[in-house]
């Protein structure tokens, strides 16, 4: 079974500190992608990376930055937390399109608490 | 950019009942999936396709192209179905080669009551 490893369940931080939110994926998949959940806006999404130090911004990436140094990981960072970045993050990964029919596959999500 | 509509938002039945949930989107797509959100927030994706219907135990999704809709049926509901269910369309993304978005729907969160 693919898993998809997201580095905490829960998180609270402070306003204005740095924050890395970890996913590491063990399928060998070529896309990685980072959203956040609220309520009422559905999925959102924040950055995404189809290789290794490839990266493209999503829909909301201000505020926010990846890294993919190694295919299996890919670190979203809070560059100066604010509250407003409270919410609900998901990872997920899958194969390049024209490889695989096969859908995204999720992290459990990282609750986050900017305080 | 697609637009997404799911409806209802909300959903109440009870335990036996059948449930439809209803997905439209803008522009054509590649692939549509459902996914299953279980409160504490962990994504399963139950289905994936871009033409005709599938069917896995209890749950049917269909798909329409032409008119842009697709519903997913629940057959014989149970209260471990209550969950959010969202729908989610998918597009070629021209900056990788093979890459792909997902644009997702609000969500319609299905209540079960035995």
């Amino acid at each position: 079974d693919v898993k998809v490893t997201q580095s905490s369940r829960y998180l609270v931080k402070r306003t204005g500190e740095k924050v890395f939110l970890e996913c590491v994926q063990d399928m060998d998949h070529e896309n990685m992608f980072w959203y956040r959940q609220d309520p009422g806006l559905g999925l959102r999404l924040i950055y995404f990376s189809y290789d290794v130090k490839m990266k493209e911004k999503g829909d909301i990436p201000e505020g926010y930055s990846v890294s993919r140094e190694k295919k299996e990981r890919f670190s979203l960072i809070l560059e100066s937390a604010s509250t407003n970045q409270t919410s609900m993050y998901l990872c997920a990964s899958s194969f390049w399109a024209a490889k695989s029919n096969q859908p995204q596959h999720f992290g459990d999500g990282t609750r986050l608490s900017i305080l | 950019k697609n637009e997404v509509e799911q409806s209802p938002q909300n959903l109440t039945a009870q335990e036996g009942e059948f449930i439809t949930i209803n997905c439209s989107y803008s522009v054509g797509i590649s692939a549509l999936h459902w996914l299953q959100q279980h409160p504490g927030g962990g994504i399963v994706s139950l289905f994936m396709l871009s033409s005709g219907k599938k069917k896995h135990g209890r749950l049917i999704a269909t798909i329409n192209i032409q008119e842009k809709h697709s519903s997913l049926h629940i057959t014989a509901s149970h209260p471990r179905d209550s969950a959010v269910y969202i729908c989610a369309v998918r597009s070629p993304l021209y900056s990788g080669a093979g890459s792909y978005q997902l644009t997702f729907g609000k969500g319609t969160k299905l209540s079960v009551i035995p």
